[in-house]
């Protein structure tokens, strides 16, 4: 596709259910982000998946949270067990990482909330 | 370590006003440094970016911003303000570590534009 997708672009969970969030990057890039964007926030870095290495997992907030990458293209973004203090935008960002780009290419986000 | 300060949550210019959106950042080398704009309910767009060549950047949208390395200071700053101009600005930088950029974000701007 021409940019980055997400679904989907809401959802609407009870707590405990565990979501599974989708990404679809830009064809060819190598990097994928996923960062949380809560109400007056910045953006939260979760994870960061570059090519074949192992994922940077350093900012996942708890175990309840994990994320893969098939086929070096789409990722899930899972959150188990999930809390009231999880209700934010969910965004998904892809980069080539190549030749001094390293702009990051945004999808629309997915906005949990959890009742 | 890598940390980025945008100061003031809130920025309000009347329309055709020059707008200045103040982003500080903190890295211990050279970085690269991201100005993004967020329309509601979208993504991140990349407005401009900073990769150690030309100091003043200019940017879609009328936006340019100057990496002023001894404030170590990346203000964005459009000489009149558009009504469409009204989103949340987000300042970022990124540097190597690893192999591997993960930008580190301002906690955002919000630009409000009146008429």
């Amino acid at each position: 596709g021409a940019g980055v997708s997400q679904s989907p672009s809401n959802k609407v969970t009870e707590k405990g259910k565990d979501v599974e969030l989708r990404c679809d990057p830009i064809s060819g890039h190598t990097a994928l982000y996923w960062y949380r964007q809560s109400l007056g926030q910045g953006l939260e870095f979760l994870i960061y998946f570059q090519g074949n290495s192992a994922p940077d997992k350093s900012g996942l907030p708890s175990d309840r949270f994990s994320a893969e990458r098939t086929g070096g293209s789409v990722s899930t973004l899972t959150i188990q067990r999930t809390q009231q203090e999880d209700s934010a935008v969910y965004l998904c960002a892809s980069s080539s990482n190549a030749g001094g780009t390293y702009e990051q290419y945004f999808g629309p986000g997915t906005r949990l909330t959890v009742t | 370590a890598q940390s980025v300060t945008q100061l003031g949550s809130h920025v309000s210019v009347s329309e055709g006003a020059l707008v200045l959106l103040r982003c500080n950042y903190s890295s211990s080398v050279p970085p690269y440094l991201f100005w993004y704009v967020q329309y509601p309910n979208q993504g991140l767009q990349l407005l401009l970016k900073y990769t150690s060549a030309a100091t003043l950047v200019k940017g879609i949208n009328g936006f340019e911003a100057e990496f002023k390395k001894s404030e170590t200071s990346f203000h964005l700053t459009k000489p009149s303000a558009h009504m469409s101009d009204a989103a949340e600005y987000f300042c970022a930088v990124s540097e190597a570590s690893g192999g591997s950029y993960i930008p580190t974000f301002g906690r955002g701007t919000s630009l409000i534009v009146h008429p």
